[in-house]
C-alpha cells in the first residue's frame, strides 16, 4: 500500500521559509510513473494546489505561489520536498503532499498544520 | 486561473434523500472535472474523475456528469456515512489545478 507521510516544523515565523518533506513508502518515486504534488488548506478553507514535480525534477507551480515555490525530489531517500519563502499569516494552512496518477492524486499524507506566527 | 463556483455552500439533507452539487467552470474544462469528499482531519478521497467515471471503490448511490462549464454530483439515498464537504476540481491540461470553495453536507 503506497504511504505518504508529511514532515517539517509546525511553526515558521513570519518573512522566514517553510520547508516541509514528504516520504514516500510502498512506491518508488525513482520509477518514475507519476507525479508528486502539493496541496494546502488553509482552516476551515477551500483546497489550493500548490504544483508538482516529476522525477526527472520538471515542476509545474501554481502561478499565484511561483516566485516563492520551489520543489525537489530526492529519489534516494524516496522523498520530495517543498520549500515556500517568505511566508505569511495567509500560508497558515495544513499541507498534503500526495501522488499523482492520471493526472488527480490518488494517494495523500495524512496533512501537516503550519503556522506561521511570531 | 479558470474558477470553480460550486454550489451550495452548505446543503441540510436526511438520510434516504437526494441531494445534488452543482460547480461551474468559469471557462470550459472540457471533462476534466473531479469531485472529492473530506471529512475532518482527513484527506480529501476522490469520489469521481472524468466528470462521470466512478473511482474504484466508491458506491454506486455517488454519481457526476457535465461537461464543458456545468458540473453535477449527485449522491442518490444519502446515507450516514456521506455528512462531509465535498469539492470539485477542474484539471484541464495546461492550467492549474482549481478547487471549487465546498460543499458542506449537514444533517437536517
Amino acid at each position: 500500500q503506497v504511504q505518504l507521510q508529511e514532515s517539517g516544523p509546525g511553526l515558521v515565523k513570519p518573512s522566514q521559509t517553510l520547508s516541509l518533506t514528504c516520504t514516500v513508502s510502498g512506491d518508488s518515486i525513482g520509477s518514475g510513473n507519476h507525479y508528486w504534488s502539493w496541496i494546502r488548506q488553509p482552516g476551515g478553507k477551500g483546497l489550493e494546489w500548490i504544483g508538482r514535480i516529476y522525477t526527472s525534477g520538471s515542476t509545474d507551480y501554481n502561478p499565484s505561489l511561483k516566485s516563492r515555490v520551489t520543489m525537489s525530489v530526492d529519489t534516494s531517500r524516496n522523498q520530495f520536498s517543498l520549500r515556500l519563502t517568505s511566508v505569511t499569516a495567509a500560508d497558515t494552512a495544513v499541507y498534503f503532499c500526495a501522488r499523482v496518477a492520471l493526472q488527480l492524486p490518488d494517494f495523500w499524507g495524512q496533512g501537516i498544520l503550519v503556522t506561521v506566527s511570531s | 486561473d479558470i474558477q470553480m463556483t460550486q454550489s451550495p455552500s452548505t446543503l441540510s439533507a436526511s438520510v434516504g434523500d437526494r441531494v445534488t452539487i452543482t460547480c461551474r467552470a468559469s471557462q470550459s474544462v472540457r471533462k476534466w472535472v473531479a469531485w472529492y469528499q473530506q471529512k475532518p482531519g482527513k484527506a480529501p478521497k476522490l469520489l469521481i474523475f472524468m466528470a462521470s467515471t466512478l473511482e474504484s471503490g466508491v458506491p454506486s448511490r455517488f454519481s457526476g456528469s457535465g461537461s464543458a462549464t456545468e458540473f453535477t454530483l449527485t449522491i442518490t439515498g444519502l446515507q450516514p456515512d456521506d455528512f462531509a464537504t465535498y469539492y470539485c476540481q477542474q484539471y484541464d491540461t495546461y492550467s492549474p489545478w482549481t478547487f471549487g470553495q465546498g460543499t458542506k453536507v449537514e444533517i437536517k
